[in-house]
């Protein structure tokens, strides 16, 4: 089975850097994603990690370590559209096309 | 074109209609997925189309039946449904290739409540 955590809910302020955990125990596991997701909205695709160490995308990172089941989302230069729910999501190794959304954390970026 | 396109956006049926929806894709996409979605809640797998044929069916109640026509589109056809089976529906689609990422992109979503 599939067990993803993320922590609820944070605020951070404009202008600031915020790191989003993600923690997961599965049973097979093909590479991670982070997804962000406005309200109302449909997922929209941040960013891939598939082998261990640091991606970074402009404003966002992310970080994966596969032995340790732990994944990051390093959000910089916070800005105000920045508020929405962030999902961290794994691929089965089986399946391949089964990916699980983790529980979500809801970020509010406050001036 | 790199959308994934969903009719309708809203829903409203009672327990005993039926209805579809519908989801559609022109990027090559050779997979094809449903998720639903309840408030404050993440998107939870529902059924997964490869080559449309049926590959993931995450025992979803039968009132729930999926129909893959052909590679572009996805239906998802209703029939008694319940109460709690509102809830924000998204279609998905992604690439099929051992490599890469095979990003899920997902459509707008078709909102469903049931009365």
């Amino acid at each position: 089975g599939q067990n993803i955590d993320q922590p609820t809910e944070m605020t951070a302020t404009e202008g600031a850097i915020v790191q989003i955990n993600c923690t997961y125990q599965t049973s097979g596991f093909n590479g991670l994603f982070w997804y962000q997701q406005h309200a109302g909205e449909a997922p929209t695709f941040l960013s891939y990690n598939v082998l261990d160490g640091l991606e970074e995308k402009g404003r966002f990172s992310s970080f994966l370590s596969r032995s340790k089941g732990y994944s990051y989302l390093l959000l910089k230069e916070l800005q105000m559209k920045d508020s929405a729910s962030y999902l961290c999501a794994v691929r089965d190794d089986k399946g391949y096309q089964k990916v699980t959304f983790g529980t979500g954390t809801k970020l509010q970026v406050i001036p | 074109d790199t959308e994934v396109t969903q009719t309708p956006k809203h829903l409203v049926m009672g327990m005993t209609n039926k209805k579809s929806l519908k989801c559609e894709q022109h990027m090559g996409h050779r997979a094809m997925y449903w998720y639903k979605q309840k408030a404050k809640k993440p998107p939870e797998l529902m059924f997964v189309y490869s080559y449309e044929k049926l590959s993931i069916n995450e025992s979803v109640p039968s009132r729930f039946s999926p129909e893959c026509p052909n590679s572009s589109l996805l239906n998802l056809h209703l029939h008694a449904l319940q109460p709690e089976d509102s809830a924000l529906y998204l279609c998905a689609s992604s690439g099929t290739g051992k490599e890469g990422a095979n990003v899920l992109t997902f459509g707008a979503g078709s909102r469903l409540t049931v009365l």
